[in-house]
């Protein structure tokens, strides 16, 4: 089953622009991460956050948890036509040992 | 390190036909998962095993998948009897404590 649910679905914007993907879940967590997902290709780690952290930047990438609203957002800033991709959340389960993985947001730069 | 290694990139069979995935994790990696990725699914988590023992196989679909660990440096997943609805990507991921996960390059299976 699919614990993440990012929001938007689709979300397309002009290169240059900061593009935000928002994500939520159910149960309780050791991290979230996020992952990116080239059309045809394999899943590319991002970037983790853990339950006890609220924010983690990397290079253009910014990432917030919020364990009281269960939620995450993803920001990519300054975007590039070579952002253009998919974008999931997945959960660390508390217990599980286990990455569940959200339904995704597919990114659109255009240049 | 190669990263995580699966086998074939594609696969084309024919309804009833039996198909093994494969998979080499990365070497020092404890935990093994397999993926299933479809349109209308995403990303499901169909079984995962830590030290080769598999752990929660709840995603497996149904008894024409099994899915086996026999040492830590190699897992396959085999359907049999496959039917087209089995057709999507098959991305196996390994991790350990101290890395996060690594995914391979995924199986698109298509079964006719």
């Amino acid at each position: 089953s699919q614990q993440g649910e990012e929001d938007p679905q689709a979300l397309s914007i002009q290169e240059g622009e900061n593009a935000t993907m928002n994500c939520s879940y159910k149960t309780s967590i050791n991290n979230l991460q996020w992952y990116r997902q080239n059309s045809g290709r394999g899943l590319v780690h991002l970037i983790l956050i853990r339950s006890n952290e609220r924010e983690k930047h990397s290079g253009r990438l910014r990432v917030t948890l919020d364990t009281s609203k269960k939620s995450s957002s993803l920001l990519i800033t300054a975007s590039r036509a070579a952002d253009t991709a998919s974008y999931f959340c997945a959960t660390d389960e508390r217990g599980a040992q286990k990455l569940v993985f959200g339904q995704g947001t597919r990114l659109t730069i255009n240049p | 390190d190669a990263g995580v290694i699966q086998s074939p990139r594609h696969e084309v069979t024919e309804m009833g036909q039996e198909v093994t995935l494969r998979c080499k994790p990365i070497s020092g990696h404890n935990s093994l998962f397999w993926y299933r990725q479809t349109m209308m699914r995403g990303l499901e988590l169909l079984i995962y095993f830590n030290n080769n023992v598999p752990i929660d196989d709840s995603g497996m679909p149904e008894d024409r998948f099994s899915a086996k660990m026999p040492n830590a440096s190699f897992s396959t997943l085999k359907i049999q009897p496959s039917e087209p609805r089995d057709s999507a990507v098959y991305f196996c991921a390994s991790s350990s404590p101290r890395s996060g996960y690594t995914f391979g390059s995924g199986t698109r299976l298509t079964v006719v």
